[in-house]
């Protein structure tokens, strides 16, 4: 089984510029979550799918972040302008339900650093 | 106080010891705790996960659940040099329901040869 896909692996840019990311959950998976992860820290969420339905976005950066899930399978988030304090890790994961016993699976995350 | 709280290391254990990784949390609501293993530049990868009190085992993990006194730790006995990496506490449910992860910051374990 493969799983949860992430493009690009790397990204670098200057700042004020826009970037964005790619992701394919395990397949049959309905619930995607993208996650930022600072150095030294834990995952932290930034938005929640269950299929194409955005059931918690309340710590994603609305004035600049923004995501879609328009089919329900895969995903992108964008950063329009990207800031210095942007530069992390933008993990993917999924999981096969929405309940809390359910184990969410990581893809191999996209590190982006803006200079 | 954080939702979630770990030492964050580094443990240091010899090889073939026990490696005894602790996690406490704040959300007396929580219903299901996990641990990841994350090596150096890459992803989190699930190892353990447990919900009732008391112990799970799978292969030389043992994962603890407490709930009254809201702690959960992860054994890992026979440590192996390839055990090194940070190990993330995750819990979920709670208030804020749904299946929201929240991380600890997770502890760097060092298994010496």
């Amino acid at each position: 089984e493969a799983g949860v896909v992430q493009s690009p692996r790397y990204k670098i840019i200057e700042k004020k510029q826009p970037v964005a990311f790619w992701c394919n959950p395990i397949s049959g998976h309905n619930t995607l979550y993208w996650y930022l992860q600072n150095l030294g820290q834990g995952p932290e969420l930034l938005i929640r799918y269950e299929n194409e339905e955005a059931v918690d976005d309340s710590q994603l950066p609305k004035d600049r972040f923004s995501a879609e899930r328009l089919k329900g399978v895969d995903s992108t988030l964008k950063i329009q302008p990207a800031e210095l304090g942007d530069s992390a890790v933008y993990l993917c994961a999924s999981s096969l339900v929405a309940a809390p016993y359910n184990e969410q699976f990581f893809g191999p995350g996209t590190r982006l650093t803006v200079l | 106080q954080k939702e979630v709280e770990q030492n964050s290391g580094p443990l240091s254990v010899p090889e073939g010891a026990i490696a005894s990784l602790n996690c406490t949390y704040s959300d007396r609501g929580s219903q299901s705790f996990f641990w990841y293993r994350q090596y150096s530049g890459k992803s989190p990868e699930l190892i353990m996960f447990i919900y009732s009190n008391g112990d799970k085992e799978d292969g030389r993990f043992t994962a603890q659940l407490n709930k009254a006194s809201q702690y959960v730790s992860l054994l890992i006995r026979d440590s192996q040099p390839s055990d090194s990496a940070t190990y993330l506490c995750a819990v979920n449910g709670g208030a804020g329901g749904g299946n929201k992860l929240t991380f600890g910051t997770g502890t760097q374990l060092k298994v010496e040869l």
